[in-house]
């Protein structure tokens, strides 16, 4: 089946500084990417939907300057959480879409990354 | 606007026990639908999905789950459960062309021995 990874796993870095977090598709092409945020026993919050070529496009209250999404090719989509904060602490999840398939067809799961502003 | 109900928190279960874990949807037109399952500390992993024709969909580890459009929902079974199964269940729907999943909050599946 489909495989999507996440670069790093978990992270711990000091307030202020800028963490970059990978999300790749390894056996198949993604013209599409989304990024969730999961807090602790809660559900995924989509962050932004990531298009290969093109600007992400952010949920509301979602903040484009401090989650900066870049989507370089068919296979790589990163987030980087810049300036960090310990409220940034989270859980990370992205998901990719076979571009092959429809809209409404299967996301692939990565396995999150886990990041602890100190 | 689309969303998704899981009326049920947290379900304790006996092992070798029935499960079923409830879903509702609200949405306009056909819905697709789909439930995951994420152990602690993991990502999702699909168990199965809607998108038309047969109302009772099968999935991987033995799940099932039916379409029911007169009450707007999606419900999660498994004949008898199994210690492994003890994890954060989500229902979630497609919200537009691009495949914008939503979310329900989630239940959380304990397995008694």
């Amino acid at each position: 089946g489909a495989v999507v990874s996440q670069h790093p796993s978990w992270v711990i870095c000091k307030s202020g500084t800028s963490v970059k977090i990978e999300c790749r598709s390894l056996d198949f092409q993604a013209t599409t990417m989304f990024w969730y945020r999961q807090f602790p026993k809660q559900s995924l919050m989509l962050m932004a939907t990531s298009n290969e070529g093109s600007k992400a496009t952010y949920e509301q209250g979602v903040e484009k300057d401090k989650f900066l999404i870049n989507h370089a090719s068919l296979t790589l989509s990163t987030l980087t959480v810049t300036s960090a904060h310990p409220e940034d602490s989270s859980f990370y999840i992205c998901s990719a879409r076979d571009f092959r398939l429809g809209a409404a067809e299967t996301q692939y799961f990565g396995p999150g990354t886990r990041l602890l502003v100190l | 606007a689309q969303s998704v109900t899981q009326p049920d928190i947290h379900i304790t279960v006996s092992e070798g026990a029935s499960l079923e874990l409830r879903c509702n949807y609200s949405y306009g037109a056909t819905p697709y639908l789909f439930w995951y399952v994420q152990s602690p500390g993991q990502g999702l992993q699909l168990l199965l999905k809607y998108f038309s024709g047969d109302t009772l969909v099968q999935g991987i580890k033995g799940f099932e789950a039916e379409f029911k459009r007169s009450q707007s929902s999606f419900n999660l079974r498994k004949p008898s459960v199994h210690w492994s199964d003890a994890a954060e269940y989500f229902c979630a729907v497609v919200t537009d062309s691009w495949g914008k999943l939503q979310f329900g909050a989630g239940t959380q599946v304990v397995v008694t021995p």
